[in-house]
């Protein structure tokens, strides 16, 4: 069955300061991959997927991640972080033909002044 | 386009009074998918709609919550009788085939 695992429940990092939040998954065969964010008392809003195209994929205010088969990863990224960015960020994942998506449990992100 | 329309933004009920959700999905999405969201956790699946037929409703808590999508629009998603354990936002996302989730802002639910 698919799942994900997101390591560390709670980044806090430095205004300008590179954002790392992990994601591990697990899915019997290739998936779909997701990052959504959600802002305090609003629903998700879709970041970035990966749909077995390009390994590095883009998404909005300059995120990014990263699909690393060998290491079922798709870490999200950001190189400078803004104020802005604080909010809780899930991961998800979805099987090929498949629209039950499953979500993990989500990283809160802070960001020092 | 419009987005994931849910009312009510939030309900505060008595444990063992029943309470009903209101979604309206982005115009020409066929599937509809009700999440739980407890506090701290990630949203899980309670039950998928692909136009008014039940794709999976594994998760939904048969005895207490109920779920409809008539003509295979709107959906409703009720729970009776409320437990406390059920206090957390609802989520009602939509989708076209094979693409990425629309979600609602959700209902805020609290039982007392």
């Amino acid at each position: 069955a698919q799942s994900v695992t997101q390591l560390g429940s709670h980044v806090s990092v430095s205004e300008g300061a590179l954002v790392l939040l992990r994601c591990n998954y697990s899915s019997s065969v290739p998936p779909y991959l997701f990052w959504y964010v959600q802002y305090p008392n609003q629903g998700l809003q879709l970041l970035l997927k990966y749909t077995s195209a390009a390994t590095l994929v883009k998404g909005i205010n300059d995120f990014e991640a990263e699909f690393k088969k060998s290491e079922t990863s798709f870490h999200l990224t950001k190189p400078s972080a803004h104020m802005s960015d604080a909010a809780e960020y899930f991961c998800a994942v979805r099987e090929l033909n498949n629209n039950d998506m499953r979500f993990g449990a989500g990283t809160r992100l802070t960001v020092k002044p | 386009e419009a987005g994931v329309a849910q009312s009510p933004r939030y309900k505060i009920i008595e444990k063992r009074q029943s309470v009903a959700f209101w979604c309206n999905p982005i115009s020409g999405h066929a599937t509809l998918y009700w999440y739980q969201q407890i506090l701290g956790q990630g949203p899980k699946l309670l039950i998928q709609f692909q136009n008014n037929g039940v794709v999976d409703d594994s998760q939904l808590p048969k005895d207490r919550f109920s779920a409809e999508r008539l003509k295979g629009v709107d959906s409703t998603l009720k729970i009776q009788p409320a437990k406390l354990e059920d206090s957390a936002v609802y989520l009602c996302a939509s989708s076209l085939e094979n693409s990425p989730l629309h979600f609602g802002n959700g209902t805020r639910l609290t039982v007392t």
